[in-house]
């Protein structure tokens, strides 16, 4: 299947730091690629929809100047969690869609899990 | 009611063992259905992806539609100790791409 990477897969950082999270699509290019963000033994929950070279779409409650969503290239977006605090640690997974062997389906990345101490 | 309700488990079986997994949905614009296994501090991995009603088999894996019920499955067979993971059932309508999740239903497959 269409392999899509993160990193970093783990990051501890202090509160009122920003932190840089890439998604990149190693093998397709990824026209979507989606954020999500997962709690522990919960679903996950879509943060936004980026397009490459359009501003992203934020789900409702949640904050556009705080996760700042970058998809410059049709293999790379960046999430970049501004002035990090502790509620924000949490599992941070990208996903892409786009044409791969296997159709349109959407391939998720490994997870990024961010700890705001 | 939610959009997408899934059993979150945890649902033990032994080696061997046929396991069913179910969701059921209250949105009929779903067309498409995907079933993602997640281990455990991983992303989800795409098992089976189905269009509209009817089945489709993998492997070991079935996957089942039946729009008119809005109900899915998964089946498992000859279930393994590899396939302890949390599956999570996935559906999108017609021309859009965003994914609305179940909760996920964690499978342990004792030896």
């Amino acid at each position: 299947g269409a392999v899509v990477s993160q990193h970093p897969s783990r990051v501890i950082c202090k509160s009122g730091t920003s932190v840089k999270i890439e998604c990149r699509s190693l093998d397709f290019q990824a026209t979507t690629m989606f954020w999500y963000r997962q709690f522990p033994k919960q679903s996950l929950m879509l943060m936004a929809t980026s397009n490459e070279g359009s501003k992203a779409t934020y789900e409702q409650g949640v904050e556009k100047d705080k996760f700042l969503i970058n998809h410059a290239s049709l293999t790379l977006s960046t999430l970049t969690v501004t002035s990090a605090h502790p509620e924000d640690s949490s599992f941070y997974i990208c996903s892409a869609r786009g044409r791969t062997r296997e159709g349109n389906e959407q391939f998720f990345g490994p997870g990024t899990r961010l700890t705001v101490l | 009611q939610k959009e997408v309700e899934q059993d979150p488990g945890p649902l033990s079986v032994p080696e061997g063992a046929i396991v069913s997994l179910n969701c059921t949905y209250s949105n009929s614009a779903f067309q498409y259905f995907m079933w993602y296994r997640q281990y455990s501090r991983k992303g989800p991995e795409l098992l089976m992806y189905t269009y509209s009603s009817g089945n489709k088999e993998d492997g070991r894996f079935t996957a089942q539609v039946d729009k008119s019920s809005k109900y899915i499955s998964l089946f498992i067979r000859d279930s393994q100790p590899s396939d302890s993971a949390t599956y999570l059932c996935a559906m999108t309508g017609a021309g859009s791409y965003q994914l609305t999740f179940g909760k996920g239903t964690k499978l342990s497959v004792i030896p």
